[in-house]
Order: structure tokens, then sequence, then C-alpha cells
């Protein structure tokens, strides 16, 4: 099956500093990826579609200096945390899907944020 | 895609009884999709049931979908432990590839 992996799975930061989250289909290739970000008990919210050799689609309301998208290959997505604070400590989780007519979505395991 | 919402948010049952959640969504579709998501973990897909599908089956997982009433519902029979997670659906009406938009899911937690 589709495997997306993430790493990494757990990270924590110093406020003011930057983290990277890379996002990687390991048996497919994913022109689109997208991120979200989960906080406690809550559920998933969509932050940015990440497109192959072109600029990443914000939502509303998400800072895209502050959240910084590359997705330079088609089987890797990155997303920049810059200059991180306590609020940005969260779940980010990654998806991507095998294109085409396909639906389904393939989830990583998720990437522990946590900014002291 | 548009945002479907689960009901109930929380759902507590034994071990071996059956457990139903529902999704009710607000506009036409192509499909809708069910997703697990164990604790601290990513979403893991279940089934997709198209719009001119009514019922879905997968091992002990049946989905139902109703056009009319624009819901869905994903049983789960002879529930385990570790069926334990919160279960998200994903109505979707654009194109294939477009991002799915969550909501609160149903946690269902089954005891041994």
């Amino acid at each position: 099956g589709a495997v997306v992996s993430q790493h990494p799975s757990r990270v924590i930061c110093k406020s003011g500093t930057s983290v990277k989250i890379e996002c990687r289909s390991l048996d497919f290739q994913a022109t689109t990826m997208f991120w979200y970000r989960q906080f406690p008990k809550q559920s998933l919210m969509l932050m940015a579609t990440s497109n192959e050799g072109s600029k990443a689609t914000y939502e509303q309301g998400v800072e895209k200096d502050k959240f910084l998208i590359n997705h330079a290959s088609l089987t890797l997505s990155t997303l920049t945390v810059t200059s991180a604070h306590p609020e940005d400590s969260s779940f980010y989780i990654c998806s991507a899907t095998l294109g085409g007519s396909s639906y389904e979505q393939y989830f990583g395991p998720g990437t522990r944020l946590t900014v002291t | 895609s548009q945002q479907g919402e689960e009901d109930p948010q929380a759902l507590s049952i034994q071990e071996g009884e059956n457990a139903t959640m529902n999704c009710s969504y607000k506009t036409s579709i192509n499909n809708l999709q069910w997703y697990r998501q164990n604790s601290g973990r990513g979403l893991v897909h279940l089934i997709l049931i198209r719009s001119n599908e009514r019922e879905k089956h997968s091992g002990r997982l049946r989905v139902t979908l109703d056009t009319s009433k624009k819901s869905s519902s994903l049983l789960i029979t002879a529930s385990r432990a570790a069926d334990t997670a919160s279960y998200f659906c994903a109505p979707t009406s654009n194109q294939a590839g477009t991002a799915l938009i969550f909501g609160k899911g149903t946690t269902l937690s089954v005891s041994s």
C-alpha cells in the first residue's frame, strides 16, 4: 500500500528557533501533499496544499511567511515553522494522494512539536 | 471538499458490541470516505463509498449512504479494544486530489 513517512516524529525546540518537518511518500509519487495541524482533542485543520514545483496554497489565517512549505520533488514536501513560539506547539500531519482519479489520502504518522 | 459532522462526539461500548456512528453533510457529493485516527497517530483510510452506492462492506465495517438525507453511517461489528480511536468522515464533492476537510469526529472507546 501507499506509505507516507514523517520526520521527525517528535521535536522540542526553543522559542524563536525554526524547525523543519519532512513528509515523504515512500512508494509512490505525490504531485500534491497536504499539511494539517491538530491541537489536543481537536480535529485536523488544513494548513496548506503543497504542489510539486510550485508555490503552496495556504488556507485563510495561515501565515505563509511563518509556515514555509517546499515541495521540491515528487516524494518530498517540507514544512518549516519559522521563529517558533509556544502557541505553535501542535501535532503536524501531512497527507498525499496517488493522483489521477484516486480520492483516498494517505497520512503520515504525524510530528509532535513542542516549543519551550 | 466539505466538512462532515460526526455524531455522537463520543461513544463508549464493551468489547463484542456493535458501534454505530453517523455523518451528516450539507451539499451533494461524489463520494464519502471514513478515516480512523489512533491516539497520537496519523489517519488511516477505512472505506470509500460512492454517491451511487447505498451500502459497502469491508471486514467488520459496514458503511451506508443516504444521499437524500445527506447522511452516512459507519457500523463496526463485534468491536475490539483495538478499535478504540477517533473516526472521521470526509464527504467529497470536488475532483480527486483535493484536500479533505475534517470535522470533530467520533471518539470511540471500547473496553474489555
